[in-house]
């Protein structure tokens, strides 16, 4: 059963203070690794699709980057409206369902 | 374009009361996805639509919850005889493919009183 851990829970930051959001998963055949963002009452937004350990992608403040084991997304000098809830999900070649991890609540302080 | 759409937005329901939830995705998206998401928690995945496949419905909780996609499109997921741990919202999602990523609707928040 393909498994993701993400971590940590949760994450305080001043503005402007760069730091990274992990998830690391089991499965058996990685096909696709996805962030999200979350909102509060929102429905997931999709952010960046991962496909093979060394790729990256960015896109405005944010960078993902991906390895055989595990993922992560770079936050460099955050704003508070940064503040959400980021999901990381992946897609193996054994199951068709994605399995995504519960999430870290990033909370930037003006 | 339009986005994936779900209705009704709220729902209240009383113990024991059937419910149906509707989804709209999007157009030409073949594959369908129904998660839940309790208070501070992560998404549950429920059931999985794919084209004309039999659906995965290996993440329903109970025989109270069933699920149907009309024509390719259009899904429904009926809770029967509901009960107090359903009290969550339900969120629906579309993809291209199974491989693709997923957009999500605004969800339903379903109370049960």
């Amino acid at each position: 059963e393909d498994q993701v851990t993400q971590s940590p829970e949760a994450l305080r930051l001043q503005e402007g203070e760069s730091s990274s959001l992990n998830c690391s998963y089991t499965v058996s055949g990685l096909r696709g690794l996805f962030w999200y963002r979350q909102d509060p009452g929102k429905g997931p937004e999709f952010l960046f699709t991962l496909y093979s350990a060394g790729e990256e992608k960015e896109k405005e403040r944010l960078k993902a980057t991906l390895t055989k084991k595990e993922s992560f997304l770079h936050i460099t000098a955050p704003k508070p409206e940064d503040s959400a809830t980021y999901l990381c999900a992946v897609v193996s070649g054994g199951y068709q369902k994605v399995t995504f991890g519960i999430g870290t609540k990033l909370q930037v302080i003006p | 374009g339009a986005g994936v759409s779900q209705s009704p937005s709220n729902k209240v329901t009383e113990k024991g009361k059937d419910v149906e939830l509707r989804c709209d995705p999007i157009s030409g998206h073949t594959a369908l996805y129904w998660y839940r998401q309790s208070l501070g928690q992560g998404l549950e995945f429920l059931i999985y639509f794919q084209g004309n496949s039999a659906p995965d419905k290996s993440g329903l909780p109970s025989d109270r919850f069933s699920a149907e996609r009309t024509g390719g499109s259009v899904s429904t997921l009926t809770i029967q005889r509901t009960q107090q741990e359903d009290s969550a919202v339900y969120l629906c999602a579309s993809s291209r493919t199974s491989l693709s990523e997923q957009y999500f609707g605004p969800g339903t928040r379903l109370t049960v009183t």
